[in-house]
C-alpha cells in the first residue's frame, strides 16, 4: 500500500537553529498538509498546500515556518529559528481528492 | 467551548463487546466528519468518514452522524484487544476539498481480553 514517507524519524536541535522536516507524499496525491501534535495534546493543523501554493495556514504557522515542494516529489517544512515550544511530533499528510488523507509516520522534533 | 469535543476516557470494554465513541462539534457549518485511530507513538490512521446524516458501515465499524445535534459517533462491534488505541474525531468546516481538519482530543479505548 502506498505510504507517506517522513524523514528523519527523530530530530534533536538546539534552540534558535533551523530545521527542515522532509516528506515524500503518495505519488498521485494533489493535496499536502503539515500537522503537529505536542505530547499529550491534540493533532493541530499547520498548513495545507495545493497546486504549488499554500491554500490555508493556521495561526501557529507564523513567519518562522515555511513549506516548499522543491522537486515535484518532496514536500518540506522549515522552521527558521526553533523554540522550545516547537518540540512536537510533526506529521505530513497527503490526499488525492482532499478527503480522508493519509498521514506519514511523523518526525519527532526535540528542541533543547 | 471546544471546537471538537471527545470524552478522553479511558473507555474500557471486554473483548467481543460493542465500543461506542462519541464526539460533538461546535461549528454548525461543518460538513465532513472523520474517525482516525492512533496507536501510542504512531500517526493517525483513517478508519472512515461520513458526510450525510445517518449511519455508515464499514466492516466492524459504524459511523453515525446527527447534524442537528452536532454529534458524531463511532461504534466498534466485536471489539478486539488490537482495537485498543486512541480514537480521534476530526471535522472539516466547509465542504471544500482539501480543507483543514479540526481534531478532538481523542478517546482512549482499552479492550480487555
Amino acid at each position: 500500500e502506498p505510504e507517506v514517507t517522513q524523514t528523519p524519524s527523530h530530530q534533536v536541535t538546539q534552540m534558535g537553529q533551523e530545521v527542515i522536516l522532509r516528506c515524500v507524499p503518495i505519488s498521485n496525491h494533489l493535496y499536502f498538509y503539515w500537522y503537529r501534535q505536542i505530547l499529550g495534546q491534540k493533532v493541530e493543523f499547520l498548513v495545507s498546500f495545493y497546486n504549488n501554493e499554500i491554500s490555508e495556514k493556521s495561526e501557529i504557522f507564523d513567519d518562522q515556518f515555511s513549506v516548499e515542494r522543491p522537486d515535484g516529489s518532496n514536500f518540506t517544512l522549515k522552521i527558521r529559528s526553533t523554540k522550545l515550544e516547537d518540540s512536537a511530533m510533526y506529521f505530513c499528510a497527503s490526499s488525492q481528492t482532499g478527503d480522508g488523507y493519509t498521514f506519514g509516520s511523523g518526525t519527532r522534533l526535540t528542541v533543547v | 467551548q471546544k471546537e471538537v469535543e471527545q470524552n478522553s476516557g479511558p473507555l474500557s470494554v471486554p473483548e467481543g463487546a460493542i465500543a461506542s465513541l462519541n464526539c460533538t462539534y461546535s461549528d454548525r457549518g461543518s460538513q465532513s466528519f472523520f474517525w482516525y485511530r492512533q496507536y501510542s507513538g504512531k500517526s493517525p490512521e483513517l478508519i472512515m468518514f461520513i458526510y450525510s446524516n445517518g449511519d455508515k458501515e464499514d466492516g466492524r465499524f459504524t459511523a453515525q452522524l446527527n447534524k442537528a445535534s452536532q454529534y458524531v459517533s463511532l461504534l466498534i462491534r466485536d471489539s478486539q484487544p488490537s482495537d485498543s488505541a486512541t480514537y480521534l474525531c476530526a471535522v472539516r468546516r466547509r465542504n471544500n476539498q482539501g480543507g483543514k481538519l479540526i481534531f478532538g482530543q481523542g478517546t482512549e479505548l482499552s479492550v480487555k481480553p
